[in-house]
């Protein structure tokens, strides 16, 4: 059975950092593309950041580049998200979320975590 | 960047109806590379559709997607109690950044 199970989150002080966490099992998770995507409150789906099975292939999302960093562990079968530089508008629900290939970058998301709460506020 | 627009925002409907929900898209989708997921309250987004019509693993068949170039839509032919959440329509068709619509709320009438 898939599992990804997030952790890391909390209440921080705006200009404050974070490393989020997703422990990922159940599959071959070297084989996968892995995905970071938020939910502000009461809000829709917003995608974050992807990084490629192997890590040659990493993106960000225009609101958090410069600012948040993804990055994975393959022999851990883990994937992180360090969040540096917070802002209020940063407060989310961030999930992992598993990664099909439909082709070269061209990503879905099969399975998803149940998400950690991120809350930025002085 | 394509910018995706659910339609509508809300739909009232009730069990046994045939729910229509709508994704429009501001360029072309290439490859029809569209996925649709449903969301419950305080749950994670479960992919229901991918490809604009291929149904996910698990997923009843009562969900059906169409759809091609910018205009999507998912069916769900006879709503089922369980059925009332939150959906998404999100596109892959180019490199990130991945969008998704700003979601449909279907409630029950």
């Amino acid at each position: 059975e898939v599992q990804l199970v997030e952790s890391g989150g909390g209440l921080v002080k705006p200009g404050g950092s974070l490393r989020l966490s997703c422990a990922a099992s159940g599959f071959t998770f070297s084989s996968y593309s892995m995905n970071w995507v938020r939910q502000a409150p009461g809000k829709g789906l917003e995608w974050v950041s992807s990084v490629s099975s192997s890590s040659s292939y990493i993106y960000y999302a225009d609101s958090v580049r410069g600012r948040f960093t993804i990055s994975r562990d393959n022999a851990k079968n883990s994937l992180y998200l360090q969040v540096n530089s917070l802002r209020t508008e940063d407060t989310a629900v961030y999930y992992c979320a598993r990664g099909v290939v439909a082709a070269h970058l061209r990503y879905y998301f099969d399975y998803w975590g149940q998400g950690t709460l991120v809350t930025v506020s002085s | 960047e394509i910018v995706l627009t659910q339609s509508p925002g809300t739909l009232s409907l009730s069990p046994g109806e045939r729910a229509t929900l709508s994704c429009r898209a501001s360029q072309s989708v290439s490859s029809s590379y569209l996925a649709w997921y449903q969301q419950k309250p305080g749950q994670a987004p479960r992919l229901l559709i991918y490809g604009a019509s291929s149904r996910a693993t698990g997923v009843p068949d009562r969900f059906s997607g169409s759809g091609s170039g910018t205009d999507f839509t998912l069916t769900i032919s006879r709503l089922e109690p369980e059925d009332f959440a939150v959906y998404y329509c999100q596109q892959y068709g180019s490199s990130p950044p991945y969008s998704f619509g700003q979601g449909t709320k279907l409630e029950i009438k």
